[in-house]
């Protein structure tokens, strides 16, 4: 039970293109899903907090007009990396929450060029 | 907010022997406390977590201790195996007790790599 899965789990684009990743709770219903953001070696980042239904949470220093969020149903919320430039390849990770357990997706693989 | 502290960043150790990883945090309102197992490329497993009103959890050859006066967990492994290699991450949060937006939200420390070497 608690299965998170993610999509794609790796994407290469070009710089300037928008790129969207897909976060999934399959066996179960999640109000709150979180976007993390973890580079080579480092610990995992916060971006935003995600509720359904309503408009994502960011953290400090994270643009919401770059990174768009849309937690459109219980099971899915969206993550949308407009106008990619190369410093935003990175590996995304999305974690949704059951209780106050948090499970996490395969994260995706983001690679600007 | 919230800051979590983790130490040490590696640790190598010898299959059979016990590692010990520590994690101190700032907010004394923060209530549950996970640690997290990531292998290289892969998602963070929830390996074993505490909540405040408990001082210490097992599972098996794992343990989490907590001290709320102290503000600081740790997490116990023994009889390490080659397969506990990986990078271990403890987190805090406000749990299921906070309220708005912030719900559930968090905060990992920098991680230890582990290392049990045959």
């Amino acid at each position: 039970g608690a299965v998170v899965s993610q999509h794609p789990s790796w994407v290469i684009c070009k710089s300037g293109t928008s790129v969207k990743i897909e976060c999934r709770s399959l066996d179960f219903q999640a109000t709150t899903m979180f976007w993390y953001r973890q580079f080579p070696k480092q610990s995992l980042m916060l971006m935003a907090t995600s509720n359904e239904g309503s408009k994502a949470t960011y953290e400090q220093g994270v643009e919401k007009d770059k990174f768009l969020i849309n937690h459109a149903s219980l099971t899915l919320s969206t993550l949308t990396v407009t106008s990619a430039h190369p410093e935003d390849s990175s590996f995304y990770i999305c974690s949704a929450s059951l209780v106050d357990k948090q499970y996490f997706g395969p994260g995706t693989r983001l690679t600007v060029l | 907010g919230e800051n979590v502290e983790q130490h040490p960043s590696t640790l190598s150790v010898q299959e059979g022997d016990s590692a010990v990883i520590k994690c101190t945090y700032s907010d004394s309102a923060s209530n549950y406390f996970p640690w997290y197992k990531q292998e290289l490329g892969k998602r963070p497993q929830l390996i074993i977590d505490i909540r405040s009103n408990v001082g210490e959890k097992k599972d098996q050859r794992i343990a989490v201790t907590l001290n709320k006066t102290a503000k600081h967990f740790s997490l116990h492994i023994t009889e390490t195996q080659p397969e506990d290699s990986a990078v271990y991450f403890c987190a805090a949060s406000k749990g299921i007790n906070a309220g708005g937006t912030s719900y559930g939200k968090l905060t990992f420390g920098q991680g230890t790599i582990l290392t049990v070497h045959p």
